[in-house]
C-alpha cells in the first residue's frame, strides 16, 4: 500500500500524559498536513509542512502541541499534558505541488483522553 | 480561513442520481475545488477535483459555473455504499478548514 499511513490507529491515555503520533506520507509528496476532527464536524487544519519546513500553524495548535518533519519525510505530532478536550481523530494528509494540489488522507489516529 | 457552505443532510434511494451543491464565495483565482467522501472512523477519500466547467471521472461528475462561487457534485445511480459524509473545499497554496459536510443517506 503506497498511501498515507498513520500510527497508532488508536490511543487511550490518561489526562496529563504526553502522546506522539506518526504520519508517513506518500513518498513523492513534499507537503504534509495535520488536521483534527471531532465527532460530527469536518476536519480542522492544525499545521502544514513543505519538506522539513513548518510553514503554517493554526491558532488551534496551542503550545502543548508540537509537530516535526525532520528530514522532509515522516512527521510526528506530539501533545503534551493531554486534556480531555484533546480527544479527537487526528488526520494526516500529503500532497505534491502540482495542479490542484490534491491532499490524500491517512486513516487517522483516534485519541481518547480519560 | 475560507469557508464553504453545504446542505447538512440529503436522502436518496438506490439507483437515483444525487446532486450536492456547495457555495464557496471567497474562492481565489488559483484555487481548485475538491470533493471528499468520508465513512465513519476513516480519513476523507478523494472523489474528484476541478477548476472550471465540468469534470467527470469513473465515480462522479463535478460542475463548476463560470463565476466559480459554487460547485455541484453529481453521483450517478447511488448505492447503499454511497452513504457517507461528503465535503467540498477549495485548495490552493494553503490548507483550508472543511465545513461540516453533507450527510448522504441512501435507502434501499
Amino acid at each position: 500500500d503506497t498511501g498515507v499511513s498513520q500510527d497508532p490507529r488508536h490511543k487511550i491515555t490518561k489526562r496529563g500524559q504526553n502522546v506522539t503520533f506518526r504520519c508517513d506520507p506518500i513518498s513523492e509528496h513534499n507537503r504534509l498536513y495535520w488536521y483534527r476532527q471531532t465527532l460530527g464536524q469536518g476536519p480542522e487544519f492544525l499545521t502544514y509542512f513543505q519538506n522539513e519546513a513548518q510553514l503554517e500553524k493554526s491558532r488551534l495548535l496551542s503550545d502543548r502541541f508540537s509537530a516535526e518533519r525532520p528530514k522532509g519525510s515522516f512527521s510526528t505530532l506530539e501533545i503534551q499534558r493531554t486534556e480531555q478536550g484533546d480527544s479527537a481523530m487526528y488526520l494526516c494528509a500529503s500532497s505534491t505541488r502540482t495542479g490542484g494540489e490534491t491532499q490524500y488522507f491517512g486513516p487517522g489516529t483516534r485519541l481518547l483522553v480519560l | 480561513l475560507a469557508k464553504t457552505t453545504q446542505p447538512i443532510s440529503m436522502d436518496s434511494y438506490e439507483g437515483q442520481e444525487v446532486n450536492i451543491t456547495c457555495s464557496h464565495n471567497n474562492i481565489a483565482t488559483n484555487d481548485y475545488i475538491t470533493w471528499y467522501q468520508q465513512f465513519p472512523s476513516q480519513g476523507p477519500r478523494f472523489i474528484i477535483q476541478g477548476y472550471k466547467t465540468k469534470v467527470t471521472n469513473e465515480v462522479a461528475s463535478l460542475f463548476i459555473p463560470a463565476d466559480r462561487k459554487s460547485s455541484t457534485l453529481s453521483l450517478p445511480r447511488v448505492s447503499l455504499s454511497d452513504t457517507a459524509v461528503y465535503y467540498c473545499f477549495y485548495t490552493g497554496r494553503r490548507a483550508l478548514t472543511f465545513g461540516s459536510g453533507t450527510r448522504l443517506q441512501v435507502q434501499p
